[in-house]
């Protein structure tokens, strides 16, 4: 089975940086994908990572550690659009390899 | 490039009714799937379509549920009879094949109330 963790909710200032860690258990990890979701509006994807280390779009980073079955999303410089959920979902391929979520992260960014 | 519609947006049934949700892939996605979050919990796996066949549908709750997609281009899920757990938003996401981990493109839902 798939077991993905990450914290409900998180505050940050506008302008600051703030990071959103997501644990995961998984048997087969074939990649992890982090998505960004406005309140009723789809997911929209933000990066993925299947090897270790960091990946850099942008204001956005995210980083994978495989061995510890952890990643975290890293967001610098941060605007008041940022406030939104942040998914982070898990590709096993022994799940045929599906994408399988944790609950997300609600982030909001205050003035 | 046209996204991942879904229709309805909203729909609001009484138990024991039944409800047909559609989504259109992205054009040229062969591969299509059906996710659903129900309130408070994370979005969870239904169903995956290559083109008209199921790959996966390990994920469907029940027999009431059905998916469809015939000619391998917009999928329904039908709900028949609704059951007041089925209440939540159904996610549709599409992505192309031979992409490797391509991401998926998801639509913006069909939040089905069921009262």
């Amino acid at each position: 089975g798939q077991n993905i963790d990450q914290p409900t909710e998180m505050t940050a200032t506008e302008g600051a940086i703030v990071q959103i860690n997501c644990t995961y258990q998984t048997s087969g990890f074939n990649g992890l994908f982090w998505y960004q979701q406005h309140a009723g509006e789809a997911p929209t994807f933000l990066s993925y990572n299947v090897l270790d280390g960091l990946e850099e779009k942008g204001r956005f980073s995210s980083f994978l550690s495989r061995s510890k079955g952890y990643s975290y999303l890293l967001l610098k410089e941060l605007q008041m659009k940022d406030s939104a959920s942040y998914l982070c979902a898990v590709r096993d391929r022994t799940g045929a390899n599906n994408l399988f979520f944790g609950t997300g992260t609600r982030l909001t960014v205050i003035p | 490039e046209a996204g991942v519609t879904q229709f309805p947006s909203h729909s609001v049934i009484e138990k024991g009714q039944t409800v047909t949700l559609r989504c259109d892939p992205i054009s040229g996605h062969d591969n299509l799937y059906w996710y659903r979050r129900v309130m408070g919990k994370e979005i969870k796996f239904l169903l995956h379509f290559v083109k008209e066949s199921k790959q996966d549908e390990s994920g469907m709750p029940n027999n009431r549920f059905l998916a469809e997609r015939t000619g391998g281009t917009y999928s329904t899920l039908k709900v028949q009879p609704a059951e007041l757990e089925d209440s939540g938003v159904y996610f549709c996401a599409s992505r192309p094949s031979g992409t490797g981990n391509s991401p998926l493109h998801f639509g913006n839902g069909t939040r089905l109330t069921v009262t």
